[in-house]
C-alpha cells in the first residue's frame, strides 16, 4: 500500500466548477501537510500548507483530519489557469512522501 | 536570484556508465534533496543533506550517491546507470526549521534532470 494516496483522475471540469481533491496517508506519525502544483513537464510549487484548523487562501480551502488521515483541497470557480497536477505531502521530520498527484483539466 | 538550478537538463546514459547530477541554490537554505519522479508513483526521496558535509538517505536510496561538498551544491552520482535509473529527477532546497515551525518549511525545487539509460 502507498502511503500517501490519491485519487489520479483526470477531473475534467468546465470554468467556474468547484472540484475537490482527496488524499489519505498511513502514517500516523506525520506532522506536517502540504498541497502542491505540477504543471506538464515542470517542477512542483508549493500551492499551500495544511493546517489542523483548516486553512483558506483565496479560491482554494484545504482541509486536514488527522483522526481518519485525510487531507482534501476544495477549488472553488475553476479557472483554466488552475489545469494541472495537484500533489498531496506528507512529512514527518525531514522525510516528504508525496501522492501521485490528481490531474485536473479545466474547460472552457 | 536564480533559485534552485540543475545540470544537465537532459542525458541519455548506456548501461554501466557513470555520472553526476549537480544541483546548486542561492537562497542560502540548509536542507537540500535529491527526488525521482516515475510515472504513477509521485515523488520519492533518494537522499537528502541538512547541511554542508552531512548527508542520509531516504526512501530509495540504492544505486546513488551524495556529496554536500558547499553548502551551496548538492551532487548526486550514479557509480553504474541501469535502466531502472531512466527517470526524472529533481534537486529541492528548504530552509532550516525554527522552533515552533512544525515542519512547515516550503521545499524549493530545480527545474529537474531527465534522465535517460539504455
Amino acid at each position: 500500500r502507498k502511503e500517501v494516496e490519491q485519487d489520479p483522475g483526470p477531473f475534467n471540469v468546465p470554468e467556474g466548477a468547484t472540484v475537490a481533491f482527496n488524499c489519505t496517508y498511513s502514517n500516523s506519525a506525520s506532522q506536517s501537510f502540504f498541497w502542491y502544483r505540477q504543471d506538464c513537464r515542470k517542477e512542483p510549487k508549493l500551492l499551500m500548507s495544511v493546517y489542523s484548523s483548516g486553512n483558506e487562501d483565496g479560491r482554494f480551502t484545504a482541509q486536514l483530519n488527522r483522526a481518519s488521515q485525510y487531507i482534501s483541497l476544495l477549488i472553488r470557480d475553476s479557472k483554466l489557469s488552475d489545469s494541472a497536477t495537484y500533489l498531496c505531502v506528507v512529512k514527518n521530520n525531514n522525510d516528504m512522501r508525496f501522492g501521485a498527484g490528481t490531474r485536473l483539466t479545466v474547460k472552457p | 536570484n536564480a533559485g534552485v538550478t540543475q545540470t544537465p537538463k537532459f542525458r541519455v546514459l548506456k548501461t554501466g556508465q557513470s555520472m553526476t547530477l549537480l544541483c546548486a541554490q542561492d537562497m542560502n537554505h540548509e536542507y537540500m534533496y535529491w527526488y525521482r519522479q516515475d510515472p504513477g508513483m509521485g515523488l520519492r526521496l533518494i537522499h537528502y543533506s541538512v547541511g554542508e558535509g552531512t548527508t542520509a538517505k531516504g526512501e530509495v536510496p540504492d544505486g546513488y550517491n551524495v556529496s554536500r561538498l558547499k553548502k551551496q551544491n548538492f551532487l548526486l552520482g550514479l557509480e553504474s546507470a541501469a535502466p531502472s535509473q531512466t527517470s526524472v529527477y529533481f534537486c529541492a532546497s528548504s530552509y532550516r526549521l525554527l522552533a515552533g515551525e512544525w515542519g512547515y518549511n516550503e521545499q524549493f525545487f530545480g527545474p529537474g534532470t531527465r534522465l535517460t539509460v539504455l
